[in-house]
């Protein structure tokens, strides 16, 4: 089944940082990805979602990107700001036949303190 | 669009009670809908699949037993945990799953419950 593990567990930046996050997933049949947002005590915000035929996606200060080949996606933030301060999931998204639906799988996370 | 709530937002109840968690999707119908449990400063674990109008697959070391789920409609599951104990205490989110040219999940905003 698919393991997906993030590195680092935890990092803080300064303000106004750029700063990379990663991602790596064992199964290479993966039919998306997915970043999301979790702020401390509350759901998941959806920031990015990276078909299996796409190599990236942007949305504001935000670009992912995904290589099926390597197994490896990567969130990076621009120009970091306070309010970015979270934790960063990265989950895959599978098909599993045992289950007979598409299954995410999620990563542990990494906590991100941007520091004014 | 693509709206999942869930009800209730937190709970408190005393052990060996029963708590029932309310999933709906909003705007769209869903087929598909999946519980997962986060334990503090951990990632989300899937618990089961929830079909409309059959059994849910729950996932290996998940008690079907004691995590009830009913996929009564298109826009409504709900899960129950029987007896609770304090050890059960967590935060529960449930997704469904969106099929609109892709495969998506979206989330609701989860329960915390606690059990005294």
């Amino acid at each position: 089944k698919q393991e997906v593990t993030q590195i680092p567990a935890a990092l803080s930046v300064p303000e106004g940082e750029n700063l990379v996050l990663n991602c790596s997933f064992t199964d290479s049949a993966i039919y998306n990805l997915q970043w999301f947002r979790q702020d401390p005590g509350k759901g998941l915000t959806s920031l990015l979602l990276i078909q299996s035929s796409q190599r990236e996606q942007t949305s504001g200060r935000l670009n992912a990107s995904l290589d099926k080949s390597s197994g490896r996606s990567t969130l990076y933030i621009a120009a970091s700001q306070p309010g970015d301060s979270a934790t960063y999931l990265c989950a895959g998204n599978n098909l599993y036949s045992g289950a007979g639906s598409y299954q995410l799988t999620f990563g542990k996370g990494t906590k991100l303190s941007v520091i004014p | 669009g693509a709206v999942v709530s869930q009800h209730p937002s937190w709970v408190i109840c005393k052990s060996g009670t029963s708590v029932k968690i309310e999933c709906r999707s909003l705007d769209f119908q869903a087929t598909t809908m999946f519980w997962y449990r986060q334990f503090p400063k951990q990632s989300l674990m899937l618990m089961a699949t929830s079909n409309e109008g059959s059994k849910a697959t729950y996932e290996q070391g998940v008690e079907k037993d004691k995590f009830l789920i009913n996929h009564a409609s298109l826009t409504l599951s709900t899960l129950t945990v029987t007896s609770a104990h304090p050890e059960d205490s967590s935060f529960y989110i449930c997704s469904a799953e969106y099929i609109n040219g892709g495969v998506m999940q979206y989330f609701g905003p989860g329960t915390r419950l606690t059990v005294l």
